[in-house]
């Protein structure tokens, strides 16, 4: 089982391009979450999905962030015209469904805007 | 609305003294309660849950129901255990909430 995969690890774009992160969960796990960690700070959710499906967009910022879960392929964070504050580390993880399961994280995403 | 807190950022620590880092939690009902680890460079691990009361790495948490805690203990700490400690409750909503987490620092 190859865990969560994330790709690309690193990723470096200019003010106003267009940044797409892109997250495998486990095989078998039906839930993705994406996470954002800045410098000093801890996890900050952002959105949590199933396959096809927003459950809670909570933690999105209400301008330029996207994301989706396919039915087929990976789940994918979108954040279009990137700003120098996007910069961030971000986080999927999966899940199977229910409580007390706890997620398995992938390796992260280092965006970093130019 | 929900909300973690882990009071220290940062704990220093001597090899083979013992070790707490606080949590306290607020939520509505009872939630799940998680520690998840990061060594450096490496992907956030879960290090133990407490719905199945285990112990991994010689590391324990105690739920205080009365005082919404969930410090994770470990009497005799270790190098290697050096690392950023998260603390996440979990509610009906199944996402998990984290702390801002504390680094760890074990020093021979």
């Amino acid at each position: 089982n190859a865990g969560v995969m994330q790709n690309p690890r690193h990723l470096v774009r200019r003010r106003g391009q267009e940044a797409r992160l892109r997250c495998s969960p486990m095989k078998g796990h039906s839930h993705v979450y994406w996470y954002r960690q800045l410098p000093e700070e801890g996890l900050k959710f952002m959105v949590y999905l199933q396959k096809e499906n927003i459950i809670d967009e909570s933690g999105m910022p209400k301008e330029r962030f996207s994301a989706e879960f396919p039915k087929e392929g990976p789940s994918i964070l979108r954040i279009q015209q990137v700003v120098r504050g996007d910069s961030a580390a971000y986080f999927c993880a999966s899940s199977p469904p229910g409580q007390g399961f706890g997620y398995t994280f992938g390796s992260g995403t280092r965006l970093t805007v130019v | 609305a929900q909300r973690v807190t882990q009071p220290e950022k940062l704990l220093s620590v001597f090899k083979g003294a013992p070790v707490e880092l606080k949590c306290n939690y607020s939520y509505s009902g009872s939630p799940e309660l998680f520690w998840y680890v990061q060594y450096s460079r490496q992907r956030l691990q879960l290090l133990l849950r407490h719905i199945s009361r285990e112990s991994i790495k010689g590391f324990t948490a105690d739920l205080n129901k009365g005082e919404t805690s969930f410090h994770l203990k470990k009497p005799f700490a270790q190098e290697e255990d050096s690392a950023m400690y998260y603390c996440a409750p979990q509610g009906g909503s199944e996402k998990l909430v984290f702390g801002k987490g504390t680094k760890l620092t074990v020093n021979p």
